[in-house]
């Protein structure tokens, strides 16, 4: 089945830096790529998302890029804001009609420093 | 409105107790999840099922049981509870046509086991 790793685990930054966060996957079959957004004690919200036909997703201060060749597709968000602090997460599946399981990162806590 | 509902949201409950934690969706949304996370931590799948009548096994499936019997209905049940259960379980939904697609998911349901 599909591994997706995720890191780092934890990442603190000032306010108006640039966080990124990675991800790497390991069947080359996976083409939906989503991200998640966390906050405390809320459920995981969709924050973007990105299909293996395009490298590069973009939405105001986040986006997202995806290197099928290596494997790995990462979150950008600019011009952090406190209200960006929360738990990430990237996830991998599959687009079959069946077996479209989704496979989770491990996380990223994310804490802007004001 | 279009959501997906979890209930009980909050539970506590001795151990060797059997409790069903339910899940319905107002979307029409054929695949349905279960999935078990510690605050903050990551996601572990514990079933999932594709339309009425089909449910599969993920990671933690062991200890709990599903049955789908009604688009919008995904119950999970616990036979006999235990303190190693103490957890959020969250569900979530999709749509089934096409590649991909956003995961929503229920509020949660927090459950502590004496």
């Amino acid at each position: 089945g599909e591994n997706v790793e995720q890191h780092p685990s934890t990442l603190s930054v000032q306010e108006g830096d640039s966080a990124v966060i990675k991800c790497t996957y390991s069947d080359s079959a996976s083409n939906y790529f989503p991200w998640y957004k966390q906050e405390l004690g809320k459920r995981p919200q969709l924050i973007i998302d990105i299909r293996s036909n395009v490298g590069e997703k973009k939405d105001q201060r986040i986006a997202v890029t995806l290197n099928k060749t290596a494997k790995h597709f990462s979150l950008h968000i600019t011009e952090t804001q406190p209200e960006d602090s929360a738990v990430y997460f990237c996830a991998a599946t599959k687009g079959s009609n069946t077996g479209n399981q989704f496979y989770f990162g491990t996380g990223t806590s994310l804490t802007v420093i004001p | 409105e279009a959501d997906i509902y979890q209930t009980p949201r909050y539970l506590v409950i001795g151990t060797g107790k059997k409790i069903t934690l339910e899940c319905s969706q107002t979307m029409g949304h054929d695949k349905m999840y279960w999935y078990q996370q510690d605050p903050g931590m990551e996601l572990h799948l514990i079933h999932y099922s594709y339309g009425v009548n089909s449910t599969e096994k993920g990671d933690l499936s062991s200890e709990s049981t599903v049955s789908r019997i009604r688009t919008e209905h995904f119950p999970l049940t616990l036979e006999s509870a235990r303190p190693s259960h103490t957890s959020q379980y969250l569900c979530a939904s999709r749509r089934s046509a096409g590649r991909g697609g956003e995961l929503f998911f229920g509020e949660g349901s927090r459950l502590t086991v004496l």
